[in-house]
């Protein structure tokens, strides 16, 4: 069954550093999607991908963050700065249409 | 934007029980999916479920669109249902189909 690949699963940077958290949606999928969520908390929307730019983002997703799909497998986030606060597990997510989402099994960052 | 509520936030059950999830939203929606999240962190999908109703297994659902509310039902709980349970939705409009979650319902299932 086709499914949502993330790596790494478990990231340590130090704060300021930069990350790339990657993700290979499922083949035949068109939007694509940046989750995150903080320990003990619920899921939040970061970023919507569709048609090769950004059709929507939240408040979250602001200048230290970044998208790309840099070739036809894979979506990538980029956090140029890392503040501890950025410590969450971050998900990816693709969706065929109209239709449900499925997500990755997420990649723990943590910043210390 | 639309509100997301899930209840209970808590529950506890003995192995075999049933239990009913809650999940109220503000407005109309075209998406709606339920997961479980495991004590790994996987998020699960359970049901894609905008309106109607849904069985797999022991697990099911119900969503009355009209009056903006979805029901998980399971039954016969094993330990392994464990975990957090969120639902999602997705409203009309200018959104790509971004899900806005509810807080969870943590679930205890004791042997």
């Amino acid at each position: 069954e086709p499914e949502v690949t993330q790596t790494p699963s478990h990231q340590v940077t130090q704060m300021g550093q930069e990350v790339i958290l990657r993700c290979v949606p499922i083949s035949n999928h068109l939007y694509f999607y940046w989750y995150r969520q903080i320990l003990g908390q619920k899921v939040e929307f970061l970023v919507s991908f569709y048609n090769n730019e950004i059709s929507e983002k939240s408040e979250i997703f602001d200048d230290q963050f970044s998208v790309e799909r840099p070739d036809g497998s894979n979506f990538t986030l980029k956090i140029r700065s890392t503040k501890l606060e950025d410590s969450a597990m971050y998900f990816c997510a693709s969706r065929a249409g109209q239709t449900e989402a499925f997500f990755g099994q997420g990649t723990r960052l943590t910043v210390v | 934007g639309i509100q997301v509520e899930q209840s209970p936030p808590d529950l506890i059950l003995q192995e075999g029980a049933n239990s009913t999830l809650r999940c109220n939203f503000s407005d109309s929606v075209n998406n709606l999916q339920w997961f479980h999240q495991n004590p790994w962190g996987q998020l699960i999908n359970l049901f894609y479920i905008p309106s109607g109703t849904k069985q797999n297994g022991r697990l099911s659902a119900t969503t009355v669109a009209t009056e903006r509310y979805s029901l998980l039902y399971i039954s016969s709980s094993q330990t392994t249902d464990s975990g957090v349970y969120f639902c999602a939705v997705a409203g009309y409009g200018g959104s790509q189909g971004n899900l806005i979650f509810g807080k969870g319902t943590k679930l205890s299932v004791k042997p």
